[in-house]
């Protein structure tokens, strides 16, 4: 079966590095994307990675290792309106997304 | 409009009863998705169209239809909703299978 794995929830402290975790088994890859959801609202586009290594925008990095079927967001600079849920999301070889849960980040001052 | 509508916001439905969300995209996209989101579980394709004119079945079709008549619309019917139907229904695009999709706001429907 297809099955990705992300922790349910993480805390920070404003200001600091988080590390969020996505680990996957598909069938078929073509893309990983990470994805951000404010709660009662829409998911929005973050990041993309295909090849292995990191992918930065700002004060987000995106890093893929195709061979360990691995993920992770790394966010920096941590601010309160980070606070929300990342989702993980992997495209198989039908070119569809198999969404992870979530992980809900809680950021404290 | 600017970017992807979805009506209504919320519903409360009666079982049986026969609904239907809109969708609606002006970013001329080819490339359509119906995605329920439940607590505890990640967002699960029910239908997609890759362009007007055709569908396709996703990880969760049954109970549900849709139809891409244009570009721009895609509605997703239940026939006879079904208090298991009760989610957060999201309509999503892209401007080809391979890209970032982009999500509407959401309908919450309920089914007592």
């Amino acid at each position: 079966g297809q099955n990705i794995d992300q922790p349910t929830e993480m805390t920070a402290t404003e200001g600091a590095i988080v590390q969020i975790n996505c680990t996957y088994q598909t069938s078929g890859f073509n893309g990983l994307f990470w994805y951000q959801q404010h709660a009662g609202e829409a998911p929005t586009f973050l990041s993309y990675n295909v090849l292995d290594g990191l992918e930065e925008k700002g004060r987000f990095s995106s890093f893929l290792s195709r061979s360990k079927g691995y993920s992770y967001l790394l966010l920096k600079e941590l601010q309160m309106k980070d606070s929300a849920s990342y989702l993980c999301a992997v495209r198989d070889s039908n070119y569809q997304l198999i969404w992870g849960a979530g992980t809900k980040l809680i950021i404290k001052p | 409009i600017a970017g992807i509508t979805q009506a209504p916001t919320s519903q409360i439905l009666a079982a049986g009863r026969r609904m239907t969300l809109r969708c609606t995209q002006d970013m001329r996209h080819n490339a359509m998705y119906w995605y329920r989101q439940d607590l505890g579980l990640g967002l699960r394709l029910i239908h997609y169209s890759n362009t007007a004119g055709t569908t396709g079945k996703g990880e969760v079709p049954d109970g549900y239809s849709v139809s891409r008549a244009n570009t721009d619309d895609f509605p997703l019917t239940l026939a006879s909703a079904v208090p298991s139907q009760t989610s957060v229904y999201f309509c999503a695009s892209s401007d080809s299978p391979t890209n970032e999709q982009f999500f509407g706001p959401g309908t919450r429907l309920t089914v007592l």
